[in-house]
């Protein structure tokens, strides 16, 4: 069954320190997609990264960095020099299109709070 | 591109009236999702649109829920004889080829009094 698990619920930071947010998944089929959500006070949520379980090169766009490795099943998300602005709910995502409907399984979020 | 629109923003109810809502997703996007997501947790899937067929509904989705994409554009969501637990926010997602990401509406934020 699919599952992802974000267990830190809430990280709090100073600005301009880096902070990696965890990302574990549990999946059985071999094609798969993770992908990275932000969801800032304004509620809604803004897609940032999808990668595909074939592809495990490590991305980085700015000050975001994500690092994939399948033989930990894990996905994990790092913001350098953090921001204020990156305050947010930051949501970890996996979906199957073996399955069909391709819908999204969540974890349960980590709250990411930037301190001035 | 004008995003995936949800309205209203906000519904306050009374236990045991119906309520609606509206999602327009993205033009172009044949796929469209529903979810519901309460506070603190992640959003939970509830149904999936393929042009104007539903393909899939979660468990989540009783008999009270019914939801609609006629012509495969807009979609409906609809709860009948509301309950306190069906206070959550109702998010709307679309999206085109498989494994594209599915972009979000700000949802609609349902409250039962």
């Amino acid at each position: 069954a699919q599952k992802v698990t974000q267990a830190q619920t809430e990280i709090s930071v100073v600005e301009k320190e880096d902070v990696t947010l965890d990302c574990v998944y549990e999946t059985r089929d071999t094609t798969y997609y993770l992908f990275w959500y932000k969801q800032p006070p304004s509620g809604e949520l803004v897609f940032l990264i999808r990668r595909n379980s074939f592809d495990e090169q490590n991305e980085i766009s700015g000050r975001y960095s994500w690092n994939f490795q399948k033989s930990t099943s894990s996905f994990n998300f790092t913001i350098t020099a953090s921001q204020v602005v990156d305050s947010a709910v930051y949501f970890c995502a996996l979906s199957e299109p073996a399955q069909g409907a391709q819908k999204l399984v969540f974890g349960q979020g980590t709250r990411l709070t930037i301190n001035p | 591109d004008t995003g995936v629109s949800q309205n209203p923003r906000h519904k306050i109810t009374k236990r045991g009236q119906n309520v609606t809502f509206r999602c327009d997703p993205i033009s172009e996007h044949n796929r469209l999702y529903w979810y519901r997501q309460t506070l603190g947790q992640g959003p939970e899937f509830l149904t999936y649109f393929q042009n104007e067929a539903q393909l899939e509904k979660s468990r989540l989705l009783s008999d009270r829920f019914s939801a609609e994409r006629p012509k495969g554009s807009f979609s409906t969501l609809e709860i009948q004889r509301t309950e306190q637990g069906d206070s959550a926010m109702y998010l709307c997602a679309s999206s085109s080829p498989p494994g594209q990401p599915q972009h979000f509406g700000d949802g609609t934020r349902l409250s039962i009094l």
